[in-house]
C-alpha cells in the first residue's frame, strides 16, 4: 500500500515567489496534517485537517501561509510570497481517527529560499 | 501546553549494546505518548504509541514505557545494531481529545560496527 506521498522532494526558489507543496494521504485517512522542521525550531505543526475540513490552523505563522484540501486524496500548502526564513523541511501526514492512533508521514518537501 | 524534552540529544554506542532514551513531558493529564523514528532525508515512522491507560508497549526488540506520575518515557533497544542509528523522537498530544502533536527534539543514536 502506497504510503503518504509529497511532492516535490526539494523546492529552491527566490525570496517573493509563490511556493506550492502537494500532499497524497493514505487512501481512506480521515486526518491530514501539516508539519515544519527546522534545527532551531524542531518539528511543528502548522496545520490540520479532518474530513478535508481545516480544523485547527494555530500553527500557521502568518498569513503568507494558507493551505486547502480539496478532497480526500489531495492537499497543498502554500506560500505567497515566500521568504528566507520559510527555508525548512515540509511534512504532510495522515493518520485514521487522530491522535489515537500513529501518524503516517511523508519524506517532506526540502525548502530552500534563497 | 503539552512540552515534551529529550536528553540527550545525541548518543553513541557499540553494537550490541542494550540502551534507553529519554522523554520528559510537562503535563501528567496525558492522553498518550508515542515514539518515532527519522533517518537522515526521510519522514517520521511511528515505533510505538502508549496510552494513557497502559505502562507499556512492546514491539520486537523496543520496549516503550510510560510514568505518568513522573512526566517520564522511556524507550528500550535490546541489542543494539547498526540499522538502529537513527533519530528518535518522542511526541504526546495536547491533551484529551486534542489531535495535535508536540515532539521532543529527538536523540540522534548512532550504532557504531
Amino acid at each position: 500500500d502506497a504510503g503518504v506521498i509529497q511532492s516535490p522532494r526539494h523546492e529552491v526558489t527566490e525570496m517573493g515567489q509563490e511556493v506550492t507543496l502537494r500532499c497524497k494521504p493514505i487512501s481512506g485517512h480521515d486526518y491530514l496534517f501539516w508539519y515544519r522542521q527546522t534545527m532551531m525550531r524542531g518539528l511543528e505543526l502548522l496545520i490540520y485537517f479532518n474530513n478535508n475540513v481545516p480544523i485547527d490552523d494555530s500553527g500557521m505563522p502568518e498569513d503568507r501561509f494558507s493551505a486547502k484540501m480539496p478532497n480526500a486524496s489531495f492537499s497543498t500548502l502554500k506560500i505567497q510570497p515566500s521568504e528566507p526564513r520559510d527555508s525548512a523541511v515540509y511534512f504532510c501526514a495522515s493518520s485514521l481517527m487522530g491522535s489515537n492512533q500513529p501518524q503516517h508521514f511523508g519524506d517532506g518537501t526540502r525548502l530552500s529560499i534563497l | 501546553k503539552q512540552e515534551v524534552t529529550q536528553i540527550p540529544a545525541a548518543l553513541s554506542v557499540p553494537e550490541g549494546e542494550n540502551l534507553v532514551l529519554n522523554c520528559s513531558f510537562t503535563d501528567s493529564a496525558i492522553y498518550n505518548l508515542q515514539w518515532f523514528r527519522q533517518d537522515p532525508g526521510k519522514g517520521l515512522t511511528s515505533l510505538l504509541l502508549i496510552q494513557s491507560s497502559q505502562r507499556e508497549q512492546t514491539s520486537g526488540r523496543l520496549n516503550a514505557s510510560l510514568d505518568k506520575s513522573s512526566g517520564r518515557s522511556t524507550l528500550y533497544i535490546a541489542a543494539s545494531q547498526p540499522g538502529d542509528s537513527a533519530t528518535y523522537l518522542c511526541a504526546s498530544p495536547g491533551g484529551a481529545g486534542a489531535n495535535n502533536l508536540f515532539f521532543g527534539t529527538g536523540t540522534r543514536l548512532t550504532v557504531i560496527p
